[in-house]
């Protein structure tokens, strides 16, 4: 059975510390994997990855995915309040627009 | 260039009544998805349509529930006979390409009373 996992579940950090988000998953026809970010509302569309080894980047954010290793990280340098939210980690694998989510890790970013 | 337009979003609903939840995708975007978001779950894969056509409805489940994409107006979800554990968000998502990121929109939050 696919299955999709996050790591941590949740983490508390000071604002301008580095975090380090964690997503492996087993699935069949492995697409493409993406990464939302979630605050109570609509999750918002952050990175989506394809090809493994090649770093994308937007701002303080970026991430990268290991297709041989099955798993993506995410990363967030000078963590603001604003950063504060679920992070979701999603998989795309059967078929388009099918995408298996994580649990999701909350962000708790303190002042 | 307004995002993905869910409404209502909240809608209360007493057990047997239905529910329709509707969904406009942003503009430019044919494909549209819907997902379910329980209490204390992650997202899960309800549906894909395009115009007029249903394409992938694996995540339905078999009874009560249906969906539908018009070639004119927006997509619409429908519960019928409403149970408590219906109560979710019910998130829609859109995208312009098979092989583009999804938009969601803002859910509705469905609460069965």
């Amino acid at each position: 059975e696919d299955k999709v996992v996050q790591s941590p579940l949740s983490l508390v950090v000071h604002e301008g510390d580095t975090v380090t988000l964690n997503c492996s998953y087993e699935v069949t026809n492995f697409r493409s994997l993406l990464w939302y970010k979630q605050e109570k509302k609509a999750p918002t569309f952050l990175f989506m990855l394809t090809s493994s080894g090649i770093e994308k980047k937007s701002g303080r954010l970026s991430s990268i995915l290991d297709n041989k290793e099955l798993f993506s990280i995410l990363n967030i340098t000078a963590t603001q309040t604003g950063d504060s939210a679920v992070y979701l980690c999603a998989v795309e694998s059967d078929s388009w627009g099918k995408l298996q989510f994580g649990a999701g890790t909350q962000v708790v970013v303190t002042p | 260039n307004a995002g993905v337009m869910q409404n209502p979003r909240h809608l209360v609903r007493r057990r047997g009544q239905e529910a329709r939840l509707r969904c406009s995708p942003m503009k430019g975007h044919s494909h549209v998805y819907w997902y379910r978001q329980l209490p204390e779950e992650g997202l899960k894969f309800m549906v894909y349509l395009q115009k007029e056509n249903i394409i992938d409805e694996s995540g339905m489940p078999k009874e009560r529930f249906s969906a539908e994409f018009p070639k004119e107006g927006p997509s619409i979800l429908r519960i019928q006979q409403v149970v408590r554990g219906d109560s979710a968000a019910y998130f829609c998502a859109s995208s312009p390409l098979v092989n583009s990121p999804l938009h969601f929109g803002n859910g509705t939050r469905l609460t069965v009373t």
